[in-house]
């Protein structure tokens, strides 16, 4: 079973920022926060990921809460283009093969 | 840079013929995998592997065989297909883990197997 819990769907007007939440209240201290999208037809694609501090990089912030149960995604500056269902995984490498389990995720909708 | 391919993109076949499926990266990555994605499912690992050579078993292996003869190959085999394996089929790979450090995986596209 996933460890996360993301909202089943959530709508983001074009150009504003979208934000998606995600709760992960049993993460361990070595387990990482993932973040995949899959857009329809496609196969999954790597957003970002972190283990305690902020991330950013081109194409979204992550930002995790200081005690690390939840996380949140940020895409700044949504366009149509990142209408997708969006996956928030919790994985712990420590002397494992990393396999990712995806849950239902949270399917975004960007509106003109 | 390819990134990872996935052959074929499509194929029905009928109950009880065997078929195999090819997922090739140029990503020199140590590790692939073999997942199936259901209607209205997230995605479920079937096999990985972890180096040239070797193979093991995921959450849903049952049907399936893997080879990986060559680093930047991991096949799938269906012996004798069924109706419950028809799926999208998606292949991952990724840099090998060292201790905690976390490393992406990197997906094809999928192949979109129906059997009959």
């Amino acid at each position: 079973d996933a460890k996360t819990t993301q909202p089943p769907s959530m709508d983001c007007a074009e150009g504003r920022a979208a934000n998606l939440p995600c709760n992960h209240s049993t993460i361990s201290g070595n387990e990482y926060v993932y973040w995949y999208r899959q857009i329809h037809s496609q196969g999954p694609q790597y957003i970002i990921h972190g283990l305690k501090n902020n991330e950013t990089n081109e194409m979204a912030s992550l930002i995790i809460t200081e005690d690390r149960k939840s996380s949140t995604l940020i895409l700044p500056h949504a366009t149509l283009k990142d209408t997708a269902v969006y996956y928030c995984i919790v994985l712990n490498y420590g002397g494992s093969q990393g396999n990712l389990i995806f849950g239902k995720g949270t399917k975004l909708s960007v509106k003109p | 840079n390819a990134g990872v391919t996935q052959t074929p993109k499509f194929r029905v076949l009928k109950t009880g013929q065997s078929m195999t499926l090819l997922c090739a990266q140029d990503m020199n990555h140590e590790y692939m995998y073999w997942y199936r994605q259901d209607p209205g499912m997230g995605l479920r690992l079937i096999h990985y592997s972890v180096g040239e050579g070797t193979t093991a078993k995921g959450e849903v292996p049952d049907g399936y065989n893997v080879s990986r003869l060559k680093k930047q190959n991991f096949l799938l085999g269906l012996e004798s297909a069924a109706p419950s394996q028809t799926s999208v089929y998606f292949c991952a790979s990724s840099r090998s883990i060292t201790g905690t450090i976390g490393q992406p995986q990197h997906f094809g596209d999928g192949t979109r197997l129906s059997i009959l």
